[in-house]
């Protein structure tokens, strides 16, 4: 099973920042914090990862808390094309488990 | 998009019929996997490879085999296909070089939608 926990669904106005949390409270000292989306029916895609400072890059920034028992993916400026499920995933090679994630509404 | 090739991308095919699915890379990841993704239950890893002839079992992996007998290349079979293993299948690439690219996250490829009837 998935070691983390995400809202099912979450929605967000166009242009406005979307906010996804996600609990990983059984992270250990190694492991690392991943973030996909999928969009319909394609394969995932990766969006970015972190191990415990913050991390940003063209798509978005990951907030990862101090106790690294939680993160937050922030897509800075939501557009339609947004609409997607996200996964966090907390893991390493061979060990990456997806949970159903939460699927993001961007609203005009 | 990483270079990952699914082959077929649509199958349908008898229950009791073998079936094999191929994922080729052009990016001579080292790690390969073969996900499976059903409604309700998301990605589930089925089986994996950390290199030429080195694979592993994921968590669903009953009724599957793989072999992996080339870097490029990373085959999934069903030796007996069931109506349980219609889903859509997805391969995915990490690179693993050394200890600064241990973590590098997955690339999936676009799937395999396999129909057994």
């Amino acid at each position: 099973d998935a070691k983390t926990t995400q809202p099912t669904s979450m929605d967000c106005a166009e242009g406005r920042a979307a906010n996804l949390p996600c609990n990983h409270s059984t992270i250990s000292g190694n492991e690392y914090v991943y973030w996909y989306r999928q969009i319909h029916s394609q394969g995932p895609q990766y969006i970015i990862h972190g191990l415990k400072n913050n991390e940003t890059n063209e798509m978005a920034s990951l907030i990862i808390t101090e106790d690294r028992k939680s993160s937050t993916l922030i897509l800075p400026h939501a557009t339609l094309r947004d609409t997607a499920v996200y996964y966090c995933i907390e893991g390493s090679q061979g060990n990456l488990i997806f949970g159903k994630g939460t699927k993001l509404s961007v609203k005009p | 998009d990483a270079g990952i090739t699914q082959s077929p991308r649509h199958k349908v095919t008898e229950t009791g019929t073998p079936v094999t699915l191929r994922c080729h890379q052009t990016e001579n990841h080292r790690y390969m996997y073969w996900y499976r993704q059903d409604p309700g239950h998301g990605l589930r890893l089925i089986h994996y490879s950390y290199g030429v002839k080195d694979t592993d079992k994921g968590e669903v992996s009953d009724g599957y085999s793989v072999s992996r007998s080339k870097t490029e290349d990373f085959l999934l079979t069903l030796e007996s296909a069931t109506s349980s293993q219609t889903s859509v299948y997805f391969c995915a690439i990490s690179e693993y070089r050394d200890r600064a690219t241990y973590n590098s996250p997955l690339h999936f490829g676009n799937g395999t939608r396999l129909t057994v009837t």
